[in-house]
């Protein structure tokens, strides 16, 4: 139980480009889904927190009209990174929850901005 | 943003010894979780820890939840190759909806 899907797993595009990633728990409904970003060799970074129908809460230094995250459902997120740029180049990491319960992970997306 | 001490860093150890990592806060949690992250990959729950002093475990894994409520403890039994990856503590209070992610020890096998 408790699995997380994330699409796609890769992304290689030019900059200025938006980028659409998706974050879906397959089995179970999830209350709260967050986004975070990993550098190579770190730990994962929050960058937001969204709640189902309504607006997600953003970390500090982290620009919510860069990452938009949308979450329709109880089952769906995403994470749109508009106008992309090198710097926006990452593995970008989405995961969901139940109320109290553990946060499961997604894949991660290889983001590559060229 | 905060991040817990996780220690050590990294480890190599050779296939069939045991190893032991914590993960170390200023603060106190209620809830304290041990996720394993393979390269390109996403973390996964391996262990979720709910009262001070629990000690939980799942196969070679043993985890405890120190009795303070400010570290946890992890041991992995007789390691195998595939237990190399990285290693995250994760604490988090009820009522909260940030989870505080360790920084990772990063384990290698050597067969």
């Amino acid at each position: 139980g408790a699995v997380v899907s994330q699409h796609p797993s890769r992304v290689i595009c030019k900059s200025g480009t938006s980028v659409k990633i998706e974050c879906r728990s397959l089995d179970f409904q999830a209350t709260t889904m967050f986004w975070y970003r990993q550098f190579p060799k770190q730990s994962l970074m929050l960058m937001a927190t969204s709640n189902e129908g309504s607006k997600a809460t953003y970390e500090q230094g982290v620009e919510k009209d860069k990452f938009l995250i949308n979450h329709a459902s109880l089952t769906l997120s995403t994470l749109t990174v508009t106008s992309a740029h090198p710097e926006d180049s990452s593995f970008y990491i989405c995961s969901a929850r139940l109320t109290d319960q553990p946060q499961h992970f997604g894949d991660g997306t290889r983001l590559s901005i060229l | 943003g905060q991040q817990l001490n996780q220690s050590p860093q990294s480890m190599f150890i050779q296939e069939g010894e045991d190893v032991s990592m914590n993960c170390t806060s200023s603060s106190i949690f209620n809830t304290w979780l041990w996720y394993k992250q393979d390269p390109g990959e996403g973390p996964v729950l391996l262990i979720a820890l709910y009262k001070a002093g629990e000690l939980t475990s799942n196969g070679r894994l043993t985890a405890q939840f120190g009795i303070t409520r400010k570290d946890s403890f992890l041991n992995i039994s007789a390691s195998i190759p595939s237990d190399v990856g990285i290693y995250f503590c994760a604490g988090h209070n009820s009522g909260t909806y940030k989870y505080i992610f360790g920084t990772g020890t990063r384990l290698k096998v050597l067969a």
